[in-house]
């Protein structure tokens, strides 16, 4: 069993609705969570970053923690054409110097 | 402009043979990483460096090695010993050792023919 388990998708909706995406772990000892952009052949672009239960909002980006459930997720207000790519989660733990633990990524896909 | 230049973007490569792959950073970044991207598997981690003349293995290091002679540079060698080296190859870097936060170069695709 992978300790980060992400639907891979595609998820594929209409522009203007919300992307929900999520991730779950295996491991309580992850304390630190990011959620990456990936476009195709490119590098993966960091957008969020939190590292304790709850909400934290950027722009059109929210990204959710739940420890108690060992579960996080991230969503899109207002999609756009635009915001068609992989999306990443990752994290961390405290004992495990910078070394990141990724899922495998959901690929979606804002239909005009 | 600050960033991390990989090169080349893409790179075919005989079986039998060693290829060096170029990671450059002008963000003054103390810790460089090394990742393998497959179809749905995710990042794995290759090696990773705190500081120059010092680097560590990472999840899957066989088969690979690395050099920080600089704290600009960290190369990767993929050796004739990687049975499976056709991926998508990404380096990484950090600002101080030990922050989570990565910011990642735009990759090079390696393929064995």
């Amino acid at each position: 069993q992978k300790e980060v388990e992400q639907d891979p998708g595609p998820l594929s909706v209409p522009e203007g609705a919300i992307v929900s995406l999520n991730c779950t772990y295996s491991n309580s000892a992850f304390q630190y969570f990011m959620w990456y952009r990936q476009y195709s052949r490119k590098g993966p672009e960091l957008l969020m970053y939190t590292y304790s239960s709850g909400n934290k909002e950027d722009g059109r980006f929210t990204a959710q923690v739940d420890k108690s459930s060992k579960y996080i997720s991230l969503f899109i207000r207002d999609s756009q054409p635009s915001d068609s790519a992989t999306y990443l989660c990752a994290m961390s733990r405290t004992d495990s110097w910078g070394k990141l633990q990724f899922g495998a990524g959901t690929q979606v896909v804002v239909t005009p | 402009d600050g960033g991390i230049t990989q090169s080349p973007k893409y790179l075919f490569r005989k079986e039998g043979q060693n290829v060096t792959l170029s990671c450059e950073q002008n963000l003054n970044h103390d810790a460089m990483y090394w990742y393998r991207q497959d179809p749905g598997q995710g990042l794995r981690l290759i090696y990773y460096s705190q500081i120059v003349n010092d680097f560590q293995k990472g999840d899957i290091a066989e088969g690979y090695s690395v050099s920080r002679e600089k704290k600009e540079s960290f190369p990767l060698t993929v050796t004739s010993a990687q049975k499976n080296p056709t991926a998508f190859y990404l380096c990484a870097s950090t600002p101080i050792a030990g922050a989570d936060t990565q910011y990642f170069g735009p990759g090079t695709r390696l393929t064995v023919l």
